[in-house]
This record gives C-alpha cells, structure tokens and sequence, in this order.
C-alpha cells in the first residue's frame, strides 16, 4: 500500500457518458501524475501537476480530457462523451519531494466503455 | 515508449537467475527507475538508479550505465510469484516526466 488511493477501483460506462476518477495522494507537496495503461503496453503520460499547478499535458490528452488539482490536494481526472478507445487502466503516481525521485503508484482505476 | 527498450518476454526456472536489459536515449537522461506489475494491479516501485553501479534490495538488484544508456534489473533465487511483467521507466530529455518501456513479461515455471 503506497498510500495513494483511486476511486473507483473500477468503472463500466455507456459511449457518450462523463466519467471522472479521483486520486487522493500521500501529501500535497509533491508532483502528482496521470498515466493511461492498455493491455500490453507500458503507462502511457496524460499529464502532471506540480501542487496545484498543471505544468505538462500530452498530445494524448485531447479536448475530451481534463485534470483538475484544486489546492493541490486530491486531483481527478475527467473523461467527456467516452469512447470505447477510452478503456484503459487510469494510474495516478505521486513523487515525494525530498524523498529521492521515487514514484508511487496508486492502485488505478479501470474504465470499460461499452 | 519508443525511447525506452526492453525484451517483451522472458521465461526462467524456480529458483534461478534473471537479468531483464532495458536501453534508453542518454539525451538528458536524469535517472531510471525499475517496477514490477502484476496482471490486473497497478505497478509496484522496484529501484531507481541516477548513478552508475549496482544496488542490491533483497534478492532484487539494479544496475545503471550512463554512458552506456543501459540498465538491468537482476532477480535472484526465483520464485513464482516473481511472474510479472518488469516496467523499466527513465527520465529523458531533460525531463522529469518519467517515459515508460513496454514492460518484460516474465514467466516463472516450476
């Protein structure tokens, strides 16, 4: 347990739907990050946050997508009018400033869209 | 990630020896990191390397070349819960967004 949580665990959708995924990370002061993962292949980055401000996004994060870190706390991750391309694993990872580089990972959220 | 190399499966026995090889661009390289990823769950953090030499966890061990753009994760005395795949993941271009492989699939038989 790395102490960062994802909820929920697990999400079936309709095509068309809103969905969102919380990540709630050990601490605020750290970079807090969100990756997509299929089967097969490695994570994939969708962007990251440096407390609460959105520093990277990546080209996979189209207009469908956005990220949120209010006050540098908890972030969600929220995908609009959901394709079945969207199904993927959604990994949130925290890096403890003054604690090495290490990355933690939280236990993800699965997302089918059917 | 295409930066990152690793080979995509690996088979060994209970009880023996694996080094898994992972190959990156130098190119601002900042460090590398090693995670294990059972199937179904989140990866789980493993080692990270920013300086040349080998660090020994356990039965686990990495190793970084920075002139080489090369790193191994070695696994000793075997087990099957070791069956997994291995994420090698650096920090590249000068970036701390760490880039992922695609993961080395590691088979563990009896």
């Amino acid at each position: 347990d790395t102490g960062v949580s994802q909820d929920p665990r697990h999400k079936i959708t309709k095509r068309g739907q809103n969905v969102t995924f919380r990540c709630d990370p050990i601490s605020e002061h750290n970079r807090l990050y969100w990756y997509r993962q299929t089967l097969g292949q490695g994570p994939e980055f969708l962007t990251y946050f440096q407390n609460e401000a959105q520093l990277e996004k990546s080209r996979l994060l189209s207009d469908r997508f956005s990220a949120e870190r209010p006050k540098g706390s908890f972030s969600t991750l929220e995908i609009q009018r959901t394709e079945q391309g969207d199904s993927a694993m959604y990994l949130c990872a925290q890096q403890l400033l003054g604690n090495g580089n290490t990355i933690y990972f939280g236990e993800g959220s699965w997302l089918t869209v059917v | 990630g295409q930066n990152i190399d690793q080979p995509t499966e690996m088979t060994a026995t209970e009880g023996a020896i694996v080094q898994i090889n992972c190959t990156y661009q130098t190119s601002g390289f900042n460090g590398l990191f090693w995670y294990q990823q059972h199937a179904g769950e989140a990866p789980t953090f493993l080692s990270y390397n920013v300086l040349d030499g080998l660090e020994e966890k356990g039965r686990f061990s990495s190793f970084l070349s920075r002139s080489k753009g090369y790193s191994y994760l070695l696994l000793k005395e075997l087990q099957m819960k070791d069956s997994a795949s291995y994420l090698c993941a650096a920090f590249l271009g000068g970036s701390y967004i760490p880039t992922f492989g695609r993961g080395t699939s590691l088979i563990v038989h009896p």
